[in-house]
């Protein structure tokens, strides 16, 4: 019963460097998310997959793109890192409207870009 | 006024206290409301969902007043393991319609 899996767990990048945060869950839920952690602020949705093959904005998208692959796995791209976008990054996924039955959350990845 | 404001000082309590959170939310059309908890550099955790008939769950009891729209968690007999910051979580019923509140703190001493 793994959950959410996200990897990597930690990830030092330079300025204008790309990655891919990647993200899988086991529990046949159809609605996926990514969320940032700054410190002194509440979680922030990046973007999220209602279902399989649909993805939205959420409140601070810019710098970033998603795939959903398929109904298990969704990642999230930096195409070119910056500073300001240093943060805790957690995917979620969840059984019900926008999290109405709760997020099951993955262990995050701890980004610095430099 | 925030969408879900949340006390920002940490809590510091002996083993055995009564703790209570409150939380507040500006949005009277706000559907489902939840409490997480986060440990230190971990996820958060959902922890119980609020109803309008409150609910509890062992030393935890969680109410919602929509009349005030603040919603509280309630940690009764207080355990060193309940050291964490505890989430309160809003949902106005939308994917892009779910509000974090900043947590609030809670250290149980020995």
């Amino acid at each position: 019963n793994a959950g959410v899996t996200q990897t990597p767990k930690f990830q030092v990048l330079k300025t204008g460097q790309s990655m891919t945060l990647q993200c899988a869950q086991d529990m046949n839920h159809n609605s996926m998310y990514w969320y940032r952690q700054d410190p002194g602020m509440g979680l922030r949705l990046i973007y999220y997959s209602a279902s399989e093959g649909t993805t939205d904005k959420g409140e601070v998208p810019n710098g970033y793109n998603v795939s959903r692959l398929n109904k298990r796995e969704f990642s999230l791209r930096l195409e070119s890192a910056a500073p300001s976008q240093t943060s805790v990054y957690f995917c979620a996924s969840s059984d019900g409207l926008g999290g109405g039955y709760g997020y099951t959350f993955g262990s995050g990845t701890r980004l610095t870009v430099v | 006024r925030k969408e879900v404001e949340q006390d920002p000082r940490p809590f510091n309590v002996p083993e055995g206290a009564t703790v209570a959170f409150n939380c507040t939310y500006s949005n009277s059309a706000s559907q489902s409301f939840f409490w997480y908890r986060q440990d230190c550099r971990k996820e958060p955790k959902l922890l119980m969902s609020v109803y309008s008939s409150g609910n509890e769950d062992g030393r935890f009891t969680a109410q919602l007043n929509r009349a005030s729209q603040y919603i509280s968690l309630l940690i009764r007999d207080s355990k060193l393991s309940d050291s964490a910051t505890y989430l309160c979580v809003v949902n106005l019923g939308g994917y892009q319609k779910v509000t974090f509140g900043t947590g609030t703190k809670l250290q149980v001493i020995p």
